[in-house]
């Protein structure tokens, strides 16, 4: 079966710092996605990234950056220069159609970032 | 192009009664699939439709039911109410279903459903 931890519960930091945010997954499956997902105080959502398991690029947007090991198992996303906006609750996310269909994402626990002015 | 919508946004109920929450998906997306959220489970996949068929079904008890209509929209039901019942329920659409190879998933703003 799937499954998708994200180790840290909270992170806080300043304004203007780096901060990455780990996610690590477990799937017996060779073709499989992998997905971060920002959720605001409003509740909803929002979609930041896909990956699929034949990408090892790593991918940056911004001031976004995500980093594709799959020797490790990771899919760690980091945000440079932060902001009080980026505060949120990130999700990190696992697609797996492979066993037997996808039973629709496995999320992990989510990660709440808290950015202080 | 409008996004995902929910309906009501918050919801009261009493144990033992019945809801019914709502979502409409984004134009042209045929995949819907509802989420629970909790404090104490997180996020959990309840059901997923594509062409008004449930394509799967997570881990949830036979009192939540679902359904799709042939403009896309679908519906979850919660019969019997328990207390554990409250949470956020999340609606997301995409173009195809988990199945195909997951295409991005964009997510409503939920239901706070409250069981009193």
């Amino acid at each position: 079966a799937q499954k998708v931890t994200q180790a840290q519960t909270e992170i806080s930091v300043v304004e203007k710092e780096d901060v990455t945010l780990d996610c690590v997954y477990e799937t017996r499956d060779t073709t499989y996605y992998l997905f971060w997902y920002k959720q605001p105080p409003s509740g909803e959502l929002v979609f930041l990234i896909r990956r699929n398991s034949f990408d090892e690029q790593n991918e940056i947007s911004g001031r976004y950056s995500w980093n594709f090991q799959k020797s490790t198992s990771s899919f760690n996303f980091t945000i440079t220069a932060s902001q009080v906006v980026d505060s949120a609750v990130y999700f990190c996310a696992l697609s797996d159609p492979g066993e037997g269909g996808a039973d629709g994402l496995t999320f992990g626990k989510g990660t709440h970032l808290i950015i202080q002015p | 192009k409008a996004g995902v919508t929910q309906t009501p946004r918050y919801l009261i109920k009493t144990r033992g009664q019945q809801v019914t929450l709502s979502c409409s998906p984004i134009s042209g997306h045929r995949s819907v699939s509802w989420y629970q959220q909790t404090p104490g489970q997180g996020l959990q996949f309840l059901f997923e439709y594509f062409s008004e068929t449930q394509r799967n079904k997570g881990n949830f008890p036979g009192r939540f039911s679902g359904r799709q209509f042939s403009n896309s929209r679908s519906e979850m039901n919660v019969s019997t109410l328990e207390l554990g019942d409250s949470a956020l329920y999340l609606c997301a659409s995409s173009l195809t279903p988990s199945d195909r190879g997951a295409t991005e998933a964009f997510f409503g703003q939920g239901t706070r459903l409250t069981v009193v």
